[in-house]
């Protein structure tokens, strides 16, 4: 049983269309973390959400952590090709406890 | 300021044969994980350390899989014997403690098993 689980799973898009990606669990987690990876990279870290209801910008990324911190969504306004890449949500249940990473969402951007 | 230092980049060994992966954390960090990612199981954690010591590690396979932790500047995953099903990138990720949940990747091993 997958403790998060991301979709879609693939999402090929137009450049400046809107997108949103959601991560969803049944479990509550103290924080939640969205990470971009890009081919033969390691993830890196976008943000870190920990307060439920909290919102969080990045420039066009806009991250919202749910009421009761089981989901998140991570919306991208005007989508460029840059923003390609697969995009991981992995929650932590405790302070000091392992992150559990969601499968991604895969994201193409065509020019 | 360097990341996380993985070799080799890329392994390619064949099935029987000892494989060795290493990682060097970022200075000043406490925590160390691996993972590994393959198309059908995402990324998974294997084990991770806090100030040297392995503080869980459920998510390693199999008694085939083994890591250290000699020193806060270096560890190592070890594969013996390598199965062609242990083929996958395998990450090293570090942060500053356990509490902090940023994580920093390294670039990743990709190992092949024939």
């Amino acid at each position: 049983t997958q403790l998060l689980e991301q979709s879609p799973q693939f999402l090929s898009i137009q450049e400046g269309e809107n997108l949103t990606v959601y991560c969803n669990s049944s479990s509550v987690f103290s924080s939640l973390q969205w990470y971009r990876q890009e081919p033969g990279e390691g993830p890196v870290l976008l943000v870190t959400v920990v307060t439920g209801g909290e919102v969080k910008k990045l420039k066009r990324l806009t991250f919202q952590f749910g009421d009761a911190r089981k989901d998140s969504s991570l919306h991208i306004t005007a989508a460029q090709p840059g923003d390609t890449g697969l995009y991981l949500c992995a929650g932590r249940r405790t302070n000091a406890g392992k992150s559990t990473f969601g499968d991604g969402t895969t994201l193409t951007v065509k020019p | 300021d360097a990341g996380v230092i993985q070799s080799p980049r890329h392994e390619v060994t064949e099935m029987g044969q000892e494989v060795t992966l290493r990682c060097k954390p970022i200075s000043g960090h406490n925590s160390l994980f691996w993972y590994r990612q393959t198309m059908m199981r995402g990324l998974e954690l294997l084990i991770y350390f806090n100030n040297n010591v392995p503080i869980d590690d459920s998510g390693m396979p199999e008694d085939r899989f083994s890591a250290k932790m000699p020193n806060a500047s270096f560890s190592t995953l070890k594969i013996q014997p390598s199965e062609p099903r242990d083929s996958a990138v395998y990450f090293c990720a570090s942060s500053r403690d356990l509490g902090g949940s940023e994580q920093y990747f390294g670039p990743g091993t990709r190992l092949t098993v024939t």
